[in-house]
């Protein structure tokens, strides 16, 4: 079955903490990205990455890392996590850049 | 970048009942997809369209590129359509998402 997962799903966690949201997909698709949604914000877009070992910043990348060493993996890295992180994160791949984005479930974190 | 505006934020139909959602964007663009996100959050891609009219069981998608609009038809609808549908738009190698319409389907 073709999907993209994220794990955790629920994360609670602290101040300053480092934590790390893995996404992988099964199905070859070039192009990842992480979004986080906030009410009245919407969906705004983290990272992005073309390929392996090409990543490149969205509209809100401060506070965020990311890697693509590995084509089906882009996880999303929070090295000192802020309350103002607290958020639903979405990784999403697409064949290509602009082809159909494919969502994972979420990860709903809360940073206290 | 690109500007997607979306009507109405909040929409409230009796079952069985049909709706048309509608996105405008402020530039030209090479694609537009329309996404349903369910109560628990999770997001489906409904349509990738360009241009043109699709069709996937009740709900269609019309997108006017030339005139920078795109239209959600929901038809006989049901208390599983409920949850917020959003149209988006690339701008760069990001997708654009509107603020979303928030659907609510009575029994």
């Amino acid at each position: 079955e073709a999907q993209v997962t994220q794990n955790p799903r629920y994360l609670i966690t602290v101040t300053g903490k480092k934590l790390t949201v893995t996404c992988s997909q099964n199905i070859n698709h070039e192009y990842m990205s992480w979004y986080r949604q906030d009410p009245g914000l919407g969906l705004r877009q983290i990272y992005y990455s073309m390929n392996v070992e090409v990543t490149d910043k969205g509209d809100v990348p401060e506070g965020y890392k990311v890697s693509r060493k590995e084509k089906r993996n882009f996880p999303l890295i929070l090295e000192s996590p802020s309350p103002n992180q607290t958020s639903l994160y979405f990784c999403a791949s697409s064949l290509q850049g602009y082809g159909t984005q494919y969502f994972g479930p979420g990860t709903r974190l809360l940073v206290l | 970048g690109i500007q997607v505006e979306q009507s109405p934020p909040d929409l409230i139909l009796q079952e069985g009942a049909n709706s048309t959602l509608r996105c405008n964007f402020s530039d030209s663009v090479n694609n537009l997809q329309w996404f349903h996100q369910n109560p628990w959050g999770q997001l489906i891609n409904l349509f990738y369209i360009p241009s043109g009219t699709k069709q996937n069981g009740r709900l269609s998608a019309t997108t006017v590129a030339t005139e920078r609009y795109s239209l959600l038809y929901i038809s006989s609808s049901q208390t599983t359509d409920s949850g917020v549908y959003f149209c988006a738009a690339p701008g760069g190698y990001a997708l654009n998402f509107g603020k979303g319409t928030s659907l609510l389907v009575t029994p």
